[in-house]
Formats: C-alpha cells, structure tokens, sequence
C-alpha cells in the first residue's frame, strides 16, 4: 500500500519568514494530494491541493508543488503569521483510499 | 513513539449488524481522539471529537444514535456504526493527540474500511 513520510515533524519560524513541509509517498498510482490544517480542537481544514496532473498550484501565501518523477510534494507557506500556526498534514489518495503524513506543527513566532 | 493503532483493518458485515472499531493510543495517554470518516476519492470527514470521560461532540450531520463513540479510557476510543447498512460502507479513521492545550501532532491509525453487505 501506499506510505507517506511527512517531514518535519515541529517547525519553528520567525513571523514573515517563508515555512516548507514536505511530503514523500511510495505508490505512482496516488494522483491527489490533499493539505489541511488544523487548528487545536477544530476540524482539518482542507487548505490547499493539487493533482497529479499539474506541478504547482498557489493560493495567496500558499503553494503546493509535486514532483511525480521523484514522488515527493511541498507545502510552501510565504510571509507566515502568528495565525498560521497549527498542525498541517498532507495526504495521497490512489483513489480508493487516503493516506496521510504524521502532521507537522508549525509555530509561527512573532 | 506516539503510535496510535486501529482494530479491526478491514471488517465486512451483513446489512443491519453492528459494528465496533477500536481505536488506541499504544505508547501515550491520549485525552482527545478523533473520528474520520472517508470516501474514496473525497476528502477526510470529521465526524467527532472523543474527549476522555465525557460525551463525544459530533460534527453536524453526524447521526450520534448511528454512530456511537465511547472513550473510557485515556488509550481507547471506540466508535460502533449500529444497524449498518450500505451507505455506511466507508473508510473510518481515528486519530490521537497527546497534549491539549497546545498544538500537537494528530497521530493517525492505520484506518478501518467497512464493507457493508
């Protein structure tokens, strides 16, 4: 099945500094990856995508790449703020099934 | 460490059965577990928060007398899908936290895909 390693697992930032979350999975037939964020007791948060077809896709401050070849994708958050801590995690979907990384906590300090 | 585990990986069932999935936290006390819901190709559906010792808050739309969630204790959350029918067949997952109050790591199972028949 497929395996998604998340690195890293805390990340600590300076405010305005940029943050990367990277993700690496096993199986080339995954073709959607989802990133959600999630803020302490709420619900995941689905905040940025991107499928297999497309290398990047950006939202505001944030980015995702992918890399089939090299089966490895990022999240890519610019300008970071202090509300941009909480827990992010990405996932592969091979269609039947999502596959997640552990999670990766960012702290933005101010 | 943090390793949270799911039981059954793979359960079929006859239509109208109950159903119960266990979720632990293997090597930390976990206070606060939660329960994922997935269909294929959708993205994760939080269904509830399990908070040790008190009741589960479900998210909107989710039927609390379909889904029972019990955490008594600070390593196992359980969810029983009762009277399952078809259109409960799904992928459930559960995850851990270890520490609220500050922004923890959510620490997945490895999920359980329900087949109902």
């Amino acid at each position: 099945g497929e395996n998604v390693e998340q690195h890293p697992s805390t990340l600590s930032v300076q405010e305005g500094d940029s943050a990367v979350i990277k993700c690496t999975y096993s199986d080339s037939a995954s073709n959607y990856f989802p990133w959600y964020k999630q803020e302490l007791g709420k619900r995941p948060q689905l905040i940025i995508d991107i499928r297999s077809n497309v290398g990047e896709k950006k939202d505001q401050r944030i980015a995702v790449t992918l890399n089939k070849t090299a089966k490895h994708f990022s999240l890519h958050i610019t300008e970071t703020q202090p509300e941009d801590s909480a827990v992010y995690f990405c996932a592969a979907n091979t269609g039947n099934q999502f596959y997640f990384g552990t999670g990766t906590s960012l702290t933005v300090i101010p | 460490g943090a390793v949270v585990s799911q039981h059954p990986s793979w359960v079929i069932c006859k239509s109208g059965t109950s159903v119960k999935i266990e979720c632990r936290s293997l090597d930390f006390q976990a206070t606060t577990m939660f329960w994922y819901r997935q269909f294929p190709k959708q993205s994760l559906m939080l269904m509830a928060t399990s908070n040790e010792g008190s009741k589960a808050t479900y998210e909107q739309g989710v039927e609390k007398d379909k889904f029972l969630i019990n955490h008594a204790s600070l390593t196992l959350s359980t969810l029983t899908v009762t009277s399952a029918h078809p259109e409960d067949s799904s992928f459930y997952i559960c995850s851990a936290i270890r520490q609220p109050g500050s922004t923890d790591t959510q620490y997945f199972g490895p999920g359980t895909r329900l087949t109902v028949l």
